[in-house]
């Protein structure tokens, strides 16, 4: 079935790098399609979301990217912080009220 | 704004017995949502309630699951009898339309059922 996916499992980046969060989605027909950081023993935050009519979205410190003719969704978080380590989620609008999470990108921030 | 609110932050109960999980919607918010966090299934959304109403309850996985929400700041997921396999992270989330895909979680409720 479509599903959205990650690339990778697990990020670790130096303080003060960018990093870069990659997610892969197989369903053409999403619309809609949002970022969410998930600290230790807390729910999902969501951080920014972005429709199908634009390929690109900044707020602060984060960029998410949407390249639809390879389906490709990422996330850009500048100058990373010891408190942007968190479980980075993607998640797409598949119809009208339901999202479909991929299974989410540990990101560690070293010192 | 409170955000989200959830009780209990954590149940342990043992088999057979029945649990209950309780949420309190942002405030305005007309659309609710329950999700089941797992490591080997991720987020699963179990129901979704629009104006208090029931929408679409076709992630509950059993009978054994009900849910309600009998006011616009209210709602419970009940479990009855639990199993060790509904041991899960346990999330509800609110959302206003028209976004109303962009949920705001509160921060779940770990069941462990022995």
């Amino acid at each position: 079935g479509e599903s959205v996916g990650l690339h990778l499992p697990t990020l670790s980046v130096q303080e003060g790098d960018n990093s870069i969060i990659n997610c892969a989605y197989s369903n053409s027909a999403s619309d809609y399609f949002i970022w969410y950081k998930q600290e230790s023993g807390k729910g999902p935050q969501f951080i920014i979301d972005i429709r199908s009519n634009m390929d690109k979205r900044q707020g602060q410190r984060v960029t998410v990217l949407l390249n639809k003719t390879v389906k490709h969704l990422s996330l850009q978080i500048a100058a990373t912080q010891p408190g942007d380590s968190a479980v980075y989620f993607c998640a797409e609008n598949k119809y009208d009220y339901k999202l479909s999470f991929g299974a989410g990108t540990t990101v560690t921030v070293r010192a | 704004d409170a955000g989200v609110i959830q009780s209990p932050r954590h149940e342990v109960t043992e088999m057979g017995q029945e649990v209950t999980l309780r949420c309190k919607p942002i405030s305005g918010h007309n659309s609710l949502f329950w999700y089941r966090q797992t490591m080997m299934r991720g987020l699963e959304l179990l129901i979704y309630f629009n104006n208090n109403v029931p929408i679409d309850d076709s992630g509950m996985p059993e009978d054994r699951f009900s849910a309600k929400m009998p006011n616009a700041s209210f709602s419970t997921l009940k479990i009855q009898p639990s199993e060790p396999r509904d041991s899960a992270v346990y999330f509800c989330a609110s959302s206003l339309a028209p976004d109303r895909e962009k949920l705001f979680f509160g921060s779940g409720t770990q069941l462990s059922v022995l």
